[in-house]
């Protein structure tokens, strides 16, 4: 299993504070992509980072891949009540004709208090 | 938008039964992707796939199997329900770089 593990579990902040989750996983991957979930919905893409790029930038949002370390974090900048949610990394692997493995961690439940 | 539907929100079923989770998308995509997800564990992958009648593996397939006869449908099925396999059950399909996501079958086997 590649599946990814988030850190922290669980992260509680105040407003206008910024987050950081870390994500780590076992093998090489293709490509590394952050979602989003709300309680009890489907995930929503937020953002990805190629194995070639060591950072990226969208709004509030940063993420770096540090593939050597096999990690990438995602920072929330001024993180507002309407980030509450929990955060997902997957690692993309494709290999053979077409196939495209794309894998979960835990997730970390983030909290934010108004 | 891209448009994933799952069958069901909610289902219910009984220790040995077969259960047949459907997933359809509307946007010709090849990869289509199912996932448990249960507190603390995360998503994790049961199977996907890649073109119609293309199925690999992911983490967890055993006690599942699936069904890719048409591009826009990607089926998940439970051949004897039991208890361990209640669990929220996600669909997603991807082409490019982001999957869409179903809203999710929460599957209680009693």
């Amino acid at each position: 299993s590649q599946q990814g593990e988030e850190d922290p579990q669980a992260l509680s902040i105040q407003e206008g504070e910024n987050a950081t989750m870390n994500c780590s996983y076992k093998t090489s991957i293709n490509n590394l992509q952050w979602y989003r979930q709300n309680s009890g919905r489907g995930l929503v893409h937020l953002i990805l980072i190629r194995s070639n790029e060591r950072e990226k930038h969208s709004g509030r949002l940063r993420v770096t891949l540090d593939t050597s370390k096999k990690s990438s974090s995602l920072l929330i900048t001024a993180s507002r009540a309407a980030d509450t949610a929990s955060y997902f990394c997957a690692t993309a692997l494709i290999s053979g004709a077409g196939s495209y493995q794309l894998t979960f961690g835990k997730g970390t439940k983030l909290s934010v208090i108004p | 938008d891209v448009k994933v539907t799952q069958s069901s929100r909610y289902l219910v079923k009984r220790t040995g039964e077969k259960v047949f989770l459907e997933c359809v998308q509307d946007m010709d995509h090849e990869n289509m992707f199912w996932y448990r997800q249960d507190p603390g564990l995360g998503l994790r992958l049961i199977y996907f796939s890649y073109d119609v009648k293309m199925k690999e593996k992911g983490d967890i397939p055993e006690g599942y199997s699936v069904s890719r006869e048409k591009k826009e449908r990607f089926s998940l099925i439970l051949e004897s329900a039991s208890t361990n396999q209640t669990s929220m059950y996600l669909c997603a399909s991807r082409l490019g770089t982001e999957a869409f996501f179903g809203q999710g079958t929460r599957l209680t086997v009693v």
